[in-house]
C-alpha cells in the first residue's frame, strides 16, 4: 500500500541551527502538507503546497520556515534558525484532490531543539 | 474560525464493549471530515473519510457518522479489543487546504 515516508525519524539540534526535515509524499499525489504537534497540544496546521508553491500558510509559518520539492519526488521543510519553541513532531502529508482528498500522514519527524 | 471539540477527552472499557466518540465543529461549511488513529509517537492512520453529502462511512467494526448541520461526527467501535487502545482524532476540511484537529480521545480498551 503506498505511504509517506518521513526522515529522519528523530533529530536533536541546537538552539539557532539549521534543520531540513524531509518527505516522500505518495507518487500519484499533488498536494502536500506539513503539520505540526507539540507534545500534549492538537496537530496543528503549517503549510500546503501544489504545482511548485504555496497555497496557504498559518500565522505560525514565519520567514524561519520554507518548504521545498527540490526534485520531483521529495518534499522539505526548512527551519533556518531553530528555536526551543520549534520542538514538536512534524508530521508530512499528502492528497491527490484539493478540497474532497483524503489525506494520508508519514510516521512523523520527532524535533527536539536543545 | 473553526473550532474542533472531542468528548470525551479519555475513556476506558473493557474489552467487548460498544462505545461511541464524539467530535463536534463551530463551521458547518466543511468539504469532508476524517478520523484518525494515533498510537503513542507514532503518525496519524486515516480511519474513515466522510465527505459533506455523505451521512455515514463504515470500515470494519468502525462506523462514522456526519450530520453537517447540527456540526457532529461520531466514531462508533463495535466489540472493542485491546489493539484499538490509541487516541482518535478527528478533522475537518474547511473552506481552505488545511484540516482542522480536535484534541482527541484517549481509548483504553482493558483485557
Amino acid at each position: 500500500e503506498p505511504e509517506v515516508t518521513q526522515t529522519p525519524s528523530h533529530q536533536v539540534t541546537q538552539m539557532g541551527q539549521e534543520v531540513i526535515l524531509r518527505c516522500v509524499p505518495i507518487s500519484n499525489h499533488l498536494y502536500f502538507y506539513w503539520y505540526r504537534q507539540i507534545l500534549g497540544q492538537k496537530v496543528e496546521f503549517l503549510v500546503s503546497f501544489y504545482n511548485n508553491e504555496i497555497s496557504e500558510k498559518s500565522e505560525i509559518f514565519d520567514d524561519q520556515f520554507s518548504v521545498e520539492r527540490p526534485d520531483g519526488s521529495n518534499f522539505t521543510l526548512k527551519i533556518r534558525s531553530t528555536k526551543l519553541e520549534d520542538s514538536a513532531m512534524y508530521f508530512c502529508a499528502s492528497s491527490d484532490n484539493r478540497y474532497t482528498g483524503e489525506l494520508f500522514f508519514g510516521e512523523g519527524s520527532r524535533l527536539t531543539v536543545l | 474560525k473553526q473550532e474542533v471539540t472531542q468528548i470525551p477527552a479519555a475513556l476506558s472499557v473493557p474489552e467487548g464493549e460498544n462505545l461511541v466518540l464524539n467530535c463536534s465543529f463551530t463551521d458547518s461549511a466543511i468539504y469532508n471530515l476524517q478520523w484518525f488513529r494515533q498510537d503513542p509517537g507514532k503518525g496519524l492512520t486515516s480511519l474513515l473519510l466522510i465527505q459533506s453529502s455523505q451521512r455515514e462511512q463504515t470500515s470494519g467494526r468502525l462506523n462514522a457518522s456526519l450530520d453537517k448541520s447540527s456540526g457532529r461526527s461520531t466514531l462508533y467501535i463495535a466489540a472493542s479489543q485491546p489493539g484499538d487502545s490509541a487516541t482518535y482524532l478527528c478533522a475537518v476540511r474547511t473552506s481552505s487546504y488545511k484540516l482542522i484537529f480536535g484534541s482527541g480521545t484517549r481509548l483504553l480498551v482493558r483485557p
